[in-house]
């Protein structure tokens, strides 16, 4: 079981708004703003498209972005497009230096 | 540039042992905690394990998947992660990423796979 809870599926149609939860506790999602987001395509590396629970890498497009409240934290991805159905990840700080993971969420763009 | 990649993937017996590699370059190694993850096949990504740098003590942290079986160590002169992997099981069977980080991962190797089978 992961530390951090992720719902296991999410959907939206084309041009849509989905939103995905990650829920931690105050030692980790709660205590720190240090929530990250990564987006997983089958065979290929993970990419990091939200850190800090906010900010975006250079290259990710403003469609992606990232909010908290309490001990849970989530990731938008609005103007759903094809490429963007994949597994998503979260992550964050739990202090000494490491962090805990999320089980991930499959989003399927319909 | 930062690059990250994995070696020493292969196949092996159920019960044997076998030592990934993740070769760093593009960054100074000895300032960043180092994690390992993994993706069986028709599963979602999972969290290995990370060591520290020797700044925080050089300790490592586990998940109970693999504690007791798996060992993480670094090499900061060669700019090197390790994964030592003993008692391997047929569910050990995934691909393996290394990243930097310990809590937020930037950059990641394209991964070696691992099969344990007999």
């Amino acid at each position: 079981q992961s530390a951090l809870t992720q719902p296991p599926s999410a959907s939206g149609s084309p041009g849509q708004s989905v939103t995905i939860s990650c829920t931690g506790t105050s030692s980790d999602v709660g205590g720190y703003n240090y929530v990250s987001w990564y987006q997983h395509h089958p065979d290929k590396a993970p990419k990091l498209v939200i850190y800090e629970v906010t900010k975006r890498p250079s290259g990710v497009p403003d469609r992606f972005s990232g909010s908290k409240s309490g001990n849970t934290a989530s990731l938008t991805v609005s103007g759903l497009q094809a490429e963007d159905e994949a597994d998503y990840y979260c992550s964050s700080y739990a202090g000494d230096s490491v962090g805990v993971f999320g089980g991930g969420t499959k989003l399927t763009v319909l | 540039e930062v690059q990250l990649v994995e070696s020493g993937g292969g196949l092996v017996q159920p019960g044997r042992s076998l030592r990934l590699s993740c070769a760093t370059s593009g960054f100074t190694f000895a300032d960043y905690t180092m994690s390992w993850f993994r993706q069986a096949p028709g599963e979602g990504l999972e969290w290995v394990g990370s060591i520290r740098t020797l700044a925080y003590g050089g300790t490592a942290e586990y998940a109970a998947s693999v504690k007791g079986r798996f060992t993480i160590s670094r090499d900061d002169s060669k700019s090197i992660a390790y994964l030592q992997m003993n008692s391997l099981k047929t569910e050990d069977t995934a691909v393996y990423y290394c990243s930097r980080g310990g809590y937020s991962f930037e950059f990641w190797g394209q991964g070696t796979r691992v099969t344990v089978s007999s």
